[in-house]
């Protein structure tokens, strides 16, 4: 079974840095993922991590500690079009490739 | 040029209707997904398919069918609808060319299933 806990709602103003975290207890890690979903659309890929370690892509960062269970999303210099939802998800077994999601975190940004 | 397509994109039906949705992908993929997103937005796994061998078949009631008939469509029917059906349907894709590796998965626009 799983457990991906993310705060369900953050606000920030436009400019700003938004840090969302993401815990999880699964029973077996193959990597963690970030996804961007905008309100009434699909969900699409922002990052992956899978070793421990921040991984920088653009303004969107992405940590990761396999022994803690954590990981978070760093959002800088939030544009309004980053208002969306973030999605964690984790690949627990190398046998089917199947993800589990977090619940979601609102992003607001505020002008 | 539409990666992951689904049609259609919003369904209205009654209580006991059994209805399909179609997904088709153009990306060369092997592995195809199905997963129902509720009103709390909570995105859950319900159909694996990898080069159109089920993988993954979560707890889903047996009203729920996937269908691939290659490995670049993989079908949902679902019979009875019931309620608690209601709710945003993904397909999405992945490649899986190297073993033990998770790719990114690539969305569908999603079918907004309402069950009056």
């Amino acid at each position: 079974g799983q457990n991906i806990d993310q705060p369900t709602e953050m606000t920030a103003t436009e400019g700003a840095i938004v840090q969302i975290n993401c815990t999880y207890q699964t029973s077996g890690f193959n990597g963690l993922f970030w996804y961007q979903q905008h309100a009434g659309e699909a969900p699409t890929f922002l990052s992956y991590n899978v070793l421990d370690g921040l991984e920088e892509k653009g303004r969107f960062s992405s940590f990761l500690s396999r022994s803690k269970g954590y990981s978070y999303l760093l959002l800088k210099e939030l544009q309004m079009k980053d208002s969306a939802s973030y999605l964690c998800a984790v690949s627990e077994s190398s046998n089917d490739y199947k993800l589990s999601f977090g619940a979601g975190t609102t992003v607001t940004v505020r002008a | 040029d539409t990666a992951v397509s689904q049609t259609p994109k919003y369904l209205v039906t009654q209580m006991g209707n059994d209805k399909s949705i179609k997904c088709e992908q153009n990306l060369g993929h092997d592995t195809m997904y199905w997963y129902k997103q509720d009103s709390k937005k909570f995105l859950k796994i319900m159909f694996s398919y990898n080069n159109k061998e089920l993988i993954i078949n979560e707890t889903v009631p047996n009203r729920f069918s996937p269908k691939s008939p290659d490995k670049a469509h993989l079908n949902l029917h679902i019979n009875s609808l019931e309620l608690g059906d209601s709710a945003v349907y993904f397909c999405a894709s992945s490649p899986q060319d190297r073993p033990l590796h998770p790719y990114e998965q690539y969305f569908g626009p999603g079918t907004r299933l309402t069950v009056t």
